[in-house]
């Protein structure tokens, strides 16, 4: 089973709309989780750590669930200009590397 | 401008001529690491290094050298590329590997091996 696991989407939503992702890990030590954004053959950006007790910034909502080991993702109110790869990354307790999620697609339309 | 350099954007090579692919960060971070990412596989870690004559490996490191002898540099060397290093290659700096700090990834460099 792999560390980190994304529904690849894609997802297609109109603009305005409210979307989630999830990731789930398999490593209940890891310690550190984040989201990045990838925009088409550019290098991931930081879009948001991931806290315990959540993280809101702006239209973005990130969510940490231990006990079930996934984090979230939301965007509202959805832009032509959040179209992108969305991907997770964790780092376990044990280790160093930060290991990504494979992404998640995002489309929104007009 | 903080930022993470890498060179050449853009390779083209043959099968088993060595080459180099140069990563330099200007912000004197201890944290520095080397990803390749494929359609379906992801970013996968190639090499890791947390300070100065610090590596270690990530999840696909054969094939691959790396050294850090400066704190800004991390250079990425294939002694003998294969196609299957065929690929685009990430390095990426950060204050601490260990810690919850953002992770700076230069812009990427595209190889081909024929």
């Amino acid at each position: 089973r792999k560390e980190v696991e994304q529904d690849p989407g894609p997802f297609n939503v109109p603009e305005g709309a409210t979307v989630a992702f999830n990731c789930t890990y398999s490593n209940s030590a890891s310690q550190s989780f984040f989201w990045y954004r990838q925009d088409c053959r550019k290098e991931p950006k930081l879009l948001m750590s991931v806290y315990s007790s959540g993280n809101e910034d702006g239209r973005f909502t990130a969510q940490l669930n231990r006990a079930s080991q996934y984090i979230s993702l939301l965007i509202r109110d959805s832009k032509l200009s959040d179209s992108a790869t969305y991907l997770c990354a964790v780092i376990p307790l044990s280790g160093y590397a930060l290991n990504f999620g494979k992404g998640t697609s995002l489309l929104v339309t007009p | 401008e903080a930022q993470v350099t890498q060179n050449p954007r853009y390779l083209i090579t043959v099968t088993g001529k060595k080459l180099t692919v140069t990563c330099s960060q200007n912000m004197n971070h201890e944290y520095m690491s080397w990803y390749r990412q494929d359609p379906g596989l992801g970013l996968r870690q190639i090499y890791y290094s947390m300070n100065v004559e610090v590596t270690d490996k990530g999840d696909v490191p054969e094939g691959y050298k790396v050294s850090r002898k400066e704190k800004r540099n991390f250079p990425l060397i294939l002694e003998s590329p294969s196609p299957n290093q065929t690929s685009l290659y990430f390095c990426a700096s950060s204050l601490e590997g260990r810690t919850a700090y953002e992770q700076y990834f230069g812009p990427g460099t595209r190889l081909t091996v024929t």
